[in-house]
């Protein structure tokens, strides 16, 4: 079975600094990798996704993520932050093989400030 | 507007009552996921569906059951909700589980207490 980690609950950070959210997982398979973001009173929506390829993916809202599989991470970035992305990341696996799973880290609240 | 609907919005139910949330895609998805998300746990899969008439259990499924009758519907039923099953449900489609077509696409999500 797949896990996900999410290292930090909660992340503060001020308007235009950049931000990481890191994600580790654990599998013994090939997975395909995702990003999701949660605003408030919202449901989930894709930031971005590894499938294969390229390590560093870009994603919507100027995100990347970068696949280590050495590390078995998964870490989201962006070079400067606004307030409009104050919203609770959600990194998730799939299983190549057992495809109909997923499983989600436990979430991660980025709180930009002014 | 093409997705995912809902509903109800959010429902306040009495131990033992039984209770249907529905979900209904319009993207025409071949898969279809129910999940529940707590506090710091995350979402956890209850059951899921690869194609109509076709069901599976997820990390979660004891005191919930689904049902896959078309593509477009999947309802979640709570038979005798317990109050720990008060959470917030999400419900996600995918087209094509399995290939590079496998992102989820999410529902608004109905909030559910259990008294």
């Amino acid at each position: 079975a797949q896990s996900v980690t999410q290292l930090d609950s909660q992340v503060p950070v001020f308007e235009e600094a950049p931000v990481e959210l890191r994600c580790n997982y654990s599998s013994s398979v090939s997975v395909y990798l995702f990003w999701y973001v949660q605003y408030p009173n919202q449901g989930l929506q894709l930031l971005l996704k590894y499938l294969s390829g390229s390590t560093l993916v870009k994603g919507i809202n100027g995100f990347e993520a970068e696949f280590n599989k050495s590390q078995t991470s998964f870490h989201l970035r962006k070079p400067s932050v606004h307030i409009s992305d104050t919203a609770e990341y959600f990194c998730a696996v799939s299983d190549r093989y057992n495809f109909n799973k997923f499983y989600f880290g436990s979430g991660t609240k980025l709180n930009v400030k002014p | 507007i093409a997705g995912i609907t809902q509903a109800p919005t959010s429902q306040i139910l009495a131990a033992g009552r039984r209770m249907t949330l529905r979900c209904t895609q319009d993207m025409r998805h071949n898969a279809m996921y129910w999940y529940r998300q707590d506090l710091g746990l995350g979402l956890r899969l209850i059951h899921y569906s690869n194609t109509a008439g076709t069901t599976g259990k997820g990390e979660v499924p004891d005191g919930y059951s689904v049902s896959r009758a078309n593509t477009d519907d999947f309802p979640l039923t709570l038979a005798s909700a317990v109050p720990s099953q008060t959470s917030v449900y999400f419900c996600a489609s995918s087209q094509s589980p399995g290939t590079v077509y496998n992102e989820q696409f999410f529902g608004p999500g109905t909030r559910l207490t259990v008294l």
